[in-house]
Formats: structure tokens, sequence, C-alpha cells
């Protein structure tokens, strides 16, 4: 079974600043691997995903993520927030052969005027 | 292009009532489909999970149940409910190829 650690449960940064979220991951088979945003009472929203190819993944909002294989991780990156970007994002973790995707306990980014 | 629905958007209930959830996916033809609930301050916890129509796996054991009884409509329930069922409640679908999975908008349920 796959796991996820999302190592920060809330991130505070000014706007304009550049931000990371943290996430790594365990699995003894290989992985794809998400980040979802959610808005106050909405559902998940993809962000981005890594799949295979490129280890650098581009998504929506100007954000992006680097899989890490040797570090198991991959986190999250925007080089300029906005107050708009103030959500709960989550990491999630699949492995190749299942269909058990495993959530990170989220990481609440608040960015601040 | 697909959708997934959810109702109601919110509940609230007394302990010991009875519950049910509904989730419809449209524009797409025999999804996996699951239940996730969202403890306030918490991440998702899979409850359940559907690769067809009748077919239910259980992650968590609880006084909750399942059902899927068309391709496309995935029911969540209880008989009784606790104040510990208090939550957000997402549903999501998948094909099963790419492994992305796309979520409906949510229930806020509480038990008071």
């Amino acid at each position: 079974a796959q796991s996820v650690t999302q190592l920060d449960s809330q991130v505070p940064v000014f706007e304009e600043a550049p931000v990371e979220l943290r996430c790594n991951y365990s699995s003894s088979v290989s992985v794809y691997l998400f980040w979802y945003v959610q808005y106050p009472n909405q559902g998940l929203q993809l962000l981005l995903k890594y799949l295979s190819g490129s280890t650098l993944v581009k998504g929506i909002n100007g954000f992006e993520a680097e899989f890490n294989k040797s570090q198991t991780s991959f986190h999250l990156r925007k080089p300029s927030v906005h107050i708009s970007d103030t959500a709960e994002y989550f990491c999630a973790v699949i492995g190749w052969n299942n269909n058990d995707m495993r959530f990170g306990a989220g990481t609440r980014l608040t960015v601040k005027p | 292009s697909q959708t997934i629905h959810q109702w109601p958007a919110t509940l609230v209930q007394p302990v010991g009532s009875p519950l049910s959830l509904e989730c419809t996916v449209e524009g797409t033809s025999n999804p996996n489909l699951y239940w996730y609930r969202q403890a306030a301050g918490r991440g998702l916890q899979l409850l359940f999970y559907s690769i067809g129509i009748g077919q239910i796996s259980s992650e968590v054991p609880q006084n909750l149940s399942a059902s899927r009884p068309q391709d496309r409509q995935f029911i969540l329930s209880s008989k009784k409910l606790l104040l510990s069922d208090s939550g957000f409640y997402l549903c999501a679908w998948s094909d099963g190829y790419s492994n992305e999975q796309f979520f409906g908008p949510g229930t806020r349920l509480t038990v008071l």
C-alpha cells in the first residue's frame, strides 16, 4: 500500500512571495502522484499530476511540482502567490497497479496581503 | 464532457436517524466510484469504492454502507447516525486508466 506525508499543516505567506508545499510518499510499487486544491466547502480540483516522463510537471494557476524518485518527494511550488491561492492543498499517490488513492492530511495555504 | 453530482449539498440530522447521500456521474460509462469523508481539519478518508454495479469494497469498518444500484449511481447510507459521522462527504469517479479522480461538490453532514 501507499502512504503520503504532507510535512506542513499550515503555511502562511505574503502575497507575491514564493511558496513550496512539501509532500513525501512511500510505496513498494511505481506510483502516480497528484496535487489537488480545495476551496472552502467545495470538492477537490486537480492542480497537476505526474504519470511518467519529465519529472517537472506544470499545472494550472501557475503551480508546478517536481517528482524526485530518490527522495520519494513531490513538492509543489509557485514563484509568486496571490490572495486567491488561499486554500487547502492535498497531495495524493496511487500505485500503478491498483485503484487505491491515498491522500495526505492537507496543507492550508494562507496568503496575506 | 463528464460531470458528477452530489445531493444534498448540506444536511443536518439528529443522532440515530437514517442517512442517504446520492452521487451520480454523467458522460461516462463503467466508472470507478469512490466515497470519501473529510473530518474538520483532517485529510480525506476513503470509505468505499466500487469498480462495477453491485461491487462494493469497504475500507473502514463503521456504521455506514454503500450501494451501486446503477452503473453511474453511488449511494452512501446509514441506518443510525452517530455524532462522529459529521463531516464533509465527497464522491469521486475515475475511468480506471488515467488514475486521476474527479470529485463532486461534496455534502456537508452535521449530526446533532
